[in-house]
């Protein structure tokens, strides 16, 4: 069964460090997106990716971060200088059209 | 603004019982889709079963299903038979306009133990 695919699953990295999260959606999907959550806490929404471009980005979402898809089938976020807040499961997730989203296993980053 | 409410932090059951886990939402979109997804403690996000707002039926699948009461704007998720593999996180979420990317908004979570 396709899966959409994490790595690293985690990641430890030193404040102001830039950090890459890498994610292989499934091949045939269209959307794709990236969420947060934080230890306890809810999933909260990043950003939306569709047709090479951001789709929508919440606040969380600020200059820090980027996000490409570089060659196809990697899609990528990108976090310039990490703070000790940015400490979180990052869950890259894609869907076909108007379908359910599939998440991948997710990272969990650490800031320290 | 959408927003998804889920009041029960914790719940318990007892193996093979059925529960309800509650998920209220408010949203001005005429047009949204619901979601139940389930987080066991290696952390993945499963998807469980999906509700269109224009949806006739109440979802079904298998031991799962969601009690969409569209008036009241809730949309609480029935699991039967409970097994101790049920024992997770369950987040209700929602996706509103199409237009807006389909993000999905999520609630706050409940947290179900199963015991045997």
């Amino acid at each position: 069964e396709p899966e959409v695919t994490q790595t690293p699953s985690h990641q430890v990295t030193q404040m102001g460090q830039e950090v890459i999260l890498r994610c292989v959606p499934i091949s045939n999907h269209l959307y794709f997106y990236w969420y947060r959550q934080i230890l306890g806490q809810k999933v909260e929404f990043l950003v939306s990716f569709y047709n090479n471009e951001i789709s929508e980005k919440s606040e969380i979402f600020d200059d820090q971060f980027s996000v490409e898809r570089p060659d196809g089938s990697n899609f990528t976020l990108k976090i310039r200088s990490t703070k000790l807040e940015d400490s979180a499961m990052y869950f890259c997730a894609s869907k076909l059209t108007n379908t359910e989203a599939f998440f991948g296993q997710g990272t969990r980053l650490t800031v320290v | 603004a959408q927003k998804i409410t889920q009041t029960q932090p914790g719940m318990f059951v007892q193996e093979k019982e059925a529960v309800t886990l509650d998920c209220t939402y408010d949203t001005s979109d005429p047009s949204y889709g619901l979601f139940w997804y389930k987080q066991p403690s290696s952390g993945e996000m499963i998807f469980l079963i999906y509700q269109g707002s224009y949806d006739q039926q109440n979802a079904t699948e298998g031991r799962y299903s969601l009690n969409f009461q569209k008036a009241r704007k809730s949309a609480n998720l029935v699991i039967s038979a409970s097994q101790l593999g049920d024992s997770a996180m369950y987040f209700c979420a929602m996706r509103g306009s199409y237009n807006q990317g389909g993000k999905l908004i999520f609630g706050q979570g409940t947290e179900l133990s199963v015991k045997p």
